[in-house]
């Protein structure tokens, strides 16, 4: 149980254009999505979190213009990188957390490449 | 000051070793104490969840939470090279977590 994918797990793209990353909760009900970013040999950084159907409240430091995060529904919640750069090359991880007790189970990540 | 901390290593034991790890915080605010295990290149994997001080023991897992001295640990017995990853803690407040810089651990066959 308590499994969480993301998509897609690698994306190339070009300086300017946007990026959506889906995270799903395949087996649990998601009242809380958060999203991360990890750097090389770093630890994570959280960057957001959204609850079902309200908008998501961002970490400082984090433009909520260029990632816009969608959680649509229980299930499912959004990342878009807008007009991206190389800068934002990255590994982002969305985990889940059903609301129960708080604990978070993490997504695969997703490794965006920006040329 | 970080809120968590965590000695980044690396460490390096050979198969069937105990490995220990633990990690220090500031917080006291913190109420729930995990444990992550994470391969390269992929999403960390939840291995220990608890929310008091004492032991929790899950297979060849042992997690201890001391909250007086804020402090917790992980301990993982006969270790197997399949056990090498690098290892995050992290604790919670309502509903943020709070990771370690992560401890990266070789098991040598």
């Amino acid at each position: 149980g308590a499994v969480v994918s993301q998509h897609p797990s690698r994306v190339i793209c070009k300086s300017g254009t946007s990026v959506k990353i889906e995270c799903r909760s395949l087996d649990f009900q998601a009242t809380t999505m958060f999203w991360y970013r990890q750097f090389p040999k770093q630890s994570l950084m959280l960057m957001a979190t959204s609850n079902e159907g309200s908008k998501a409240t961002y970490e400082q430091g984090v433009e909520k213009d260029k990632f816009l995060i969608n959680h649509a529904s229980l299930t499912l919640s959004t990342l878009t990188v807008t007009s991206a750069h190389p800068e934002d090359s990255s590994f982002y991880i969305c985990s889940a957390s059903p609301g129960s007790a708080g604990e978070q189970y993490f997504g695969p990540g997703t490794r965006l490449t920006v040329t | 000051q970080k809120e968590v901390e965590q000695d980044p290593g690396p460490l390096s034991v050979p198969e069937g070793a105990i490995v220990s790890l633990n990690c220090t915080y500031s917080n006291s605010a913190f109420q729930y104490f995990m444990w992550y295990r994470q391969y390269s290149r992929k999403g960390p994997e939840l291995l220990m969840y608890t929310y008091s001080s004492g032991n929790k023991e899950d297979g060849r897992f042992t997690a201890q939470v001391d909250k007086s001295s804020k402090y917790i640990s992980l301990f993982i017995r006969d270790s197997q090279p399949s056990d090498s990853a690098t290892y995050l803690c992290a604790m919670r407040d309502d509903y943020k977590l709070s990771f370690g810089a992560g401890t990266t651990v070789t098991v040598r066959a």
